[in-house]
Parts: C-alpha cells; sequence; structure tokens
C-alpha cells in the first residue's frame, strides 16, 4: 500500500545545533502533518500543511519550528535551535484530504535525540 | 479542548481468547473515532473507524462500536492471534484531518 519514508529513523544532535528532519510523503497526496511523541506519552499533534502553508498549529509549535515543501520534495520539520525537550520520535502523516474521516498514513518516525 | 483516554497501558493475554481495548473521549462536538495499530518496526496504520451512520466498522476480525452515550469506541475482538501482538492507538477527529490520540495500548498474545 502507500507508504511514507521518513528520513532518517534516527538523528542525535547537541543542543542549540539545527536539524532537518525529512519526509517523503503519499505522492498524490495534499496535506501533511507532523506529531510529536515524548517517549511514554501520546502523540501529539504539530502542524499541517496545505498548498505551500501551514494550516493550523498547536503550542507545542514552538517558534523555533519551521516547516516546508519546496518544489513538491520532501516536507520537513526544521528545529533551529533545538533544545533538550525537543527529544521525542516525530511522525510525519500525509492524507488526500482534510476532511474529519480522513485516513492519515504514517511514517515509521524519527527518534530524535537532544544530548 | 478534545481528550481521549485508553485506561490501559499494557493488556497481556493468551492466544484465543476475546480482546477488549477501552477508549473513551472528551469533545465538544460529535467526532469521528478512529483505532490505529503500529507492529513491532512498523508505522502506525489505520485499523479501523467510526461511521456517521452508526454502522459498526470492522476489519481483521477487530470491530468497534460508537456509543455517543458514553462518549466510548472499545476495540473488540472474538479471539485473539499471535499476530495481533502490537500498539493501539485510539484516535478522534472533529474538524479537519487532525487526529487526538489516546495513550496507547500495548497488546501482548502470549501463545
Amino acid at each position: 500500500g502507500p507508504k511514507v519514508l521518513q528520513i532518517p529513523s534516527h538523528q542525535i544532535i547537541d543542543m542549540g545545533q539545527m536539524v532537518t528532519l525529512n519526509c517523503d510523503p503519499v505522492s498524490n497526496h495534499l496535506y501533511f502533518y507532523w506529531y510529536k511523541q515524548i517517549l511514554g506519552q501520546q502523540m501529539e499533534f504539530l502542524v499541517n500543511f496545505y498548498n505551500g502553508k501551514v494550516m493550523e498549529k498547536s503550542k507545542l509549535f514552538k517558534d523555533q519550528f519551521s516547516v516546508e515543501r519546496p518544489d513538491g520534495s520532501y516536507f520537513t520539520l526544521k528545529i533551529q535551535p533545538t533544545a533538550l525537550e525537543d527529544s521525542a520520535v516525530y511522525f510525519c502523516a500525509s492524507s488526500l484530504r482534510s476532511i474529519s474521516n480522513e485516513r492519515l498514513f504514517f511514517g515509521h518516525g524519527t527518534k530524535l535525540s537532544v544530548l | 479542548g478534545d481528550s481521549v483516554t485508553q485506561t490501559e497501558g499494557l493488556v497481556t493475554l493468551t492466544e484465543g481468547l476475546p480482546v477488549m481495548l477501552n477508549c473513551t473521549y472528551q469533545s465538544t462536538y460529535s467526532p469521528f473515532l478512529f483505532w490505529y495499530v503500529q507492529h513491532l518496526n512498523e508505522a502506525p496504520k489505520l485499523l479501523l473507524k467510526s461511521f456517521t451512520d452508526n454502522k459498526r466498522p470492522e476489519h481483521q476480525g477487530f470491530h468497534a462500536t460508537l456509543h455517543k452515550s458514553s462518549s466510548s469506541f472499545h476495540l473488540q475482538k472474538s479471539s485473539a492471534q499471535l499476530s495481533d501482538s502490537a500498539l493501539y492507538y485510539c484516535a478522534s477527529n472533529n474538524a479537519g484531518a487532525k487526529l487526538t490520540f489516546g495513550g496507547g495500548t500495548r497488546l501482548t498474545v502470549r501463545p
């Protein structure tokens, strides 16, 4: 079935540095999402993105976070600068539509460790 | 805001026994409810979702009934299989495609 690919699977970085998490969404999907899961806690919505713009973001989406998808390439989440509390698994997802009963397709997640 | 509660973090049972994973939700509106499953080393994927016409969704032997009176969407299966061992997430959505997840329940099925 359709797959969402996330690169890398694990990223270790020093606090204060910049990190970019990459996501290759399902090819014909139009809506893209990032979710954050701190160890032992639930997945929480960060942001959704459509037509080159952020549609909605949560309070977890700090000013240090940004997303983009230049020219239909990877959908990226950039954190600059990183903080210790950014350590988590970040899941990318995509969907064809943005309606309440729409199915989201998730990637495996990128585990970010900020030292 | 919306919230989803899964009371059991870990469920262990023997193959062949029935499965029931609890899920309750709080929402100002009447949301759609979902169950996503994540097997080891795989991405979370949709298992089933509620319908607008109150039909009971079923997939791979699993089913769930949306009870608006009790704000619940418990996941059930009559007979557990070893391959059902996974992490199960209940989620709700009442606007757009932004999901609110529960904490997840790790199901382990033993021979």
